[in-house]
C-alpha cells in the first residue's frame, strides 16, 4: 500500500535536546511538506521541499531544519532553539508542487518537558 | 494576516440532519479550495475541493459551494452520521502556490 510513514507516534524529549522527526512515502510524489498543528490554529508551514536535495521555509521554519537527501524521504530537526517545540507534526506529500491535494502521514505528537 | 478563517470552532448536529460548515478567505487571487477531514491524533484525509470557476460541487453526502464575491464557502453533509464527528479544515490555493489551511471546526454527530 501506498502512503506517509511517520514515526515516532509520541515522541517525548528533554528541553534543550535536539529531537529529529522521520517522515517516508513511497507515493513516488516529488514535493513534501512539514506542518504544526497547534489547538485552534490549523495548520502551518514548516518547511517543504519540491524536489531532491533542495527546501524552502515555510511561514514558521524558526528552530526547524530538514534535509532532502533522497526522493522518499524529510526528516524534521526540532532543535533546542524552537520556543515552544511541544505540537503535534504532520508531514505530508504531494505528486508535484503546485500539486492541489496533499496526502498527510498519521503525525508526530512530541512533547518536550 | 489569517488568509482563511474559520469562525466556528465547534459545530453539533443531530444525525440525520445537515451539516454545514463555514469558511471565509480575504485573498481574492485563491483559485481552488479544498476540505479535509481529521479524526484525532491522525493525519488530515481529502475531501472535496472546488475550483474558483464552479459554484458547487457535490459527492455523494457532501458538496461544497463557492460564492467568491462573498470571499465564503461552506460544506454541507447530508445527512450527517455518527461517524463524520471530526475536525474539518478549509484550505486554500492560487496557481500551484502552497496550501493556507483554515483553523479548523469540530463537528459533532449526537446520535
Amino acid at each position: 500500500d501506498g502512503g506517509i510513514t511517520q514515526s515516532p507516534k509520541y515522541l517525548f524529549r528533554k528541553e534543550g535536546q535536539n529531537v529529529t522527526l522521520s517522515c517516508e512515502q513511497n507515493l513516488n510524489h516529488d514535493a513534501m511538506y512539514w506542518y504544526r498543528q497547534d489547538p485552534g490554529q490549523g495548520l502551518r508551514l514548516i518547511y517543504y521541499s519540491q524536489i531532491v536535495n533542495d527546501f524552502q521555509k515555510g511561514d514558521i521554519a524558526e528552530g526547524y531544519s530538514v534535509s532532502r537527501e533522497k526522493k522518499e524521504s524529510f526528516p524534521l530537526t526540532v532543535t533546542s532553539a524552537q520556543k515552544n517545540p511541544t505540537a503535534f507534526y504532520l508531514c505530508a506529500s504531494s505528486i508535484w508542487d503546485g500539486a492541489y491535494e496533499q496526502y498527510f502521514g498519521p503525525g508526530t505528537r512530541l512533547t518536550v518537558t | 494576516d489569517q488568509q482563511v478563517k474559520q469562525n466556528s470552532p465547534s459545530l453539533s448536529v443531530q444525525e440525520g440532519r445537515i451539516s454545514i460548515l463555514n469558511c471565509d478567505y480575504t485573498n481574492s487571487m485563491f483559485d481552488y479550495f479544498l476540505w479535509y477531514k481529521k479524526y484525532p491524533a491522525e493525519g488530515p484525509t481529502f475531501l472535496i475541493s472546488i475550483s474558483s470557476i464552479k459554484d458547487k460541487n457535490e459527492d455523494g453526502r457532501f458538496t461544497v459551494f463557492l460564492n467568491k464575491s462573498a470571499k465564503h464557502l461552506s460544506l454541507h453533509i447530508v445527512p450527517s452520521q455518527p461517524g463524520d464527528s471530526a475536525v474539518y479544515f478549509c484550505a486554500a490555493t492560487f496557481s500551484g502556490s502552497r496550501l493556507t489551511f483554515g483553523e479548523g471546526t469540530q463537528l459533532t454527530v449526537n446520535p
